[in-house]
């Protein structure tokens, strides 16, 4: 079955410089690859997500690389801002295959002012 | 996206006790999942709740131990059943809107003593 690894674990930044968070996956058949933010005391939510058909996309400070080759993603934020401290999982999953999201272990982003 | 609700937010219960939490979806979807998120982990399915028809469970997990209900678009429940402290967990329903993409509700933080 699929595997997501997720690195790296922990991420400390000063405010306003660039985070980069990698996951790489096991199954070439993975086609979809979204990336969740989860507040303290919250639910995870969606921040950017992209297909395979893609090698990028970007969201004003978000953006998401995708190399299928090599079978790995990257979330990219850019100008960190204190807010953006939380914990961000990576996931992997076929399309048209709901249920079938496989997470990364989190990485937990600290932006320091 | 859709708006989630859950209930309760949070509990705590004795174990060997049961507690059944609430999803509420504002419009009506197709899927429903249930998730669980040990402390500090990552998200792990639980099972996929059909609408009309038995929960769909992953393996792990046991309709013993986590009664699913779906009687309708909106709604579903998932309940802890005959808790003991490796329970203590957020329990995280979600829904799918379009093809594979997954919406998370805030959670039900449970502590088991």
């Amino acid at each position: 079955g699929e595997n997501v690894e997720q690195h790296p674990s922990t991420l400390s930044v000063q405010e306003g410089d660039s985070a980069v968070i990698k996951c790489t996956y096991s199954d070439s058949a993975s086609n979809y690859f979204p990336w969740y933010k989860q507040e303290l005391g919250k639910g995870p939510q969606l921040i950017i997500d992209i297909r395979s058909n893609v090698g990028e996309k970007k969201d004003q400070r978000i953006a998401v690389t995708l190399n299928k080759t090599a079978k790995h993603f990257s979330l990219h934020i850019t100008e960190t801002q204190p807010e953006d401290s939380a914990v961000y999982f990576c996931a992997a999953s076929k399309v048209r295959s709901q249920g079938n999201l496989i997470f990364g272990k989190g990485t937990k982003l600290s932006v320091k002012p | 996206s859709a708006v989630i609700s859950q209930k309760p937010s949070r509990d705590i219960c004795q174990r060997g006790t049961s507690l059944t939490i609430q999803c509420q979806v504002d419009s009506q979807v197709t899927m429903m999942f249930w998730y669980r998120q040990q402390p500090g982990q990552s998200l792990t399915l639980i099972a996929t709740a059909n609408q009309g028809s038995e929960a769909t469970y992953e393996s792990g997990f046991v309709i013993d131990k986590f009664p699913i209900s779906r009687p309708n678009l909106t709604f579903s429940t998932l309940t802890v059943s005959n808790m003991s402290p490796e329970d203590s967990s957020i329990y995280l329903c979600s829904v799918g809107l379009h093809q594979e993409t997954q919406y998370f509700g805030p959670g039900t933080r449970l502590l088991v003593l």
